[in-house]
């Protein structure tokens, strides 16, 4: 089983900075990993796929990047909307597995 | 647009069966692989199991291999999950979710709201 690794575990920042993420396997995945945001209360809402790609609707202040083992998800000018919890996960390999979540807090 | 609703959560003792199920609407059901993804309070999320577009493959996550058991039903558009064995580990919000691939098993694209699952000592 691929271990998936989010760091850090809580993150906070300011409105309107930026905040970066990042996300591990302990195994090569390619570009086999998708990133979600989860508001309280809320089910996950896919954010990127492929790495990359982001999903429909989403904004670009979102930016996923990286390939292999070592992933970034990058959030520019933060807005009240995006202090939630993200959580990174892999499917280049079975089973699925994500990592456990990193949170963005406002400082 | 896509609408999935679970249902079948509740409470039950340790050693128990439940069985979940998912209705889907707004998309071609017979067309996309369904997992099921779960999230014990203040967790994580942890993935358990996903079916393929007809049914014919299903893999699980290694902490519920051999417990539980999805399966669908392409003519009702209904997912289930047949859970055997329960502890309080298994206590959790279940999430039904597509995924985002037609006839393939990658990343599910849009979940439902979930149902909550009690196992008590």
């Amino acid at each position: 089983e691929i271990e998936m690794t989010q760091s850090p575990a809580t993150v906070s920042v300011s409105p309107g900075e930026s905040a970066t993420l990042s996300c591990r396997a302990t195994q090569t995945i390619g570009t086999a990993l998708a990133w979600f945001q989860q508001r309280p209360g809320q089910p996950p809402r896919l954010l990127v796929y492929g790495a990359s790609t982001r999903a429909s609707g989403v904004s670009a202040r979102f930016r996923g990047s990286g390939s292999g083992t070592e992933f970034t998800l990058t959030i520019s000018s933060l807005q009240s909307q995006d202090f939630a919890l993200y959580h990174c996960q892999q499917y280049g390999n079975w089973p699925i597995t994500f990592g456990q979540g990193t949170r963005v807090d406002i400082k | 647009q896509v609408h999935l609703v679970e249902s079948g959560g509740g409470v039950v003792q340790t050693g128990g069966f439940l069985r979940l199920s998912c209705t889907a609407s707004g998309f071609g059901f017979s067309t996309y692989g369904m997992h099921w993804v779960r999230q014990a309070p203040g967790k994580g999320l942890e993935w358990l199991a996903v079916i393929s577009y007809d049914g014919t493959k299903t893999y699980y996550g290694e902490s519920v291999q051999g417990r539980f058991a999805i399966s669908r039903d392409n003519y009702k558009k209904t997912l289930s999950l047949e859970m055997s064995g329960l502890s309080p580990e298994d206590t959790a919000v279940y999430y039904c979710a597509k995924d985002g691939t037609p006839y393939s098993g990658t990343f599910p694209d849009s979940w439902g709201q979930g149902t909550l699952v009690t196992v008590s000592p």
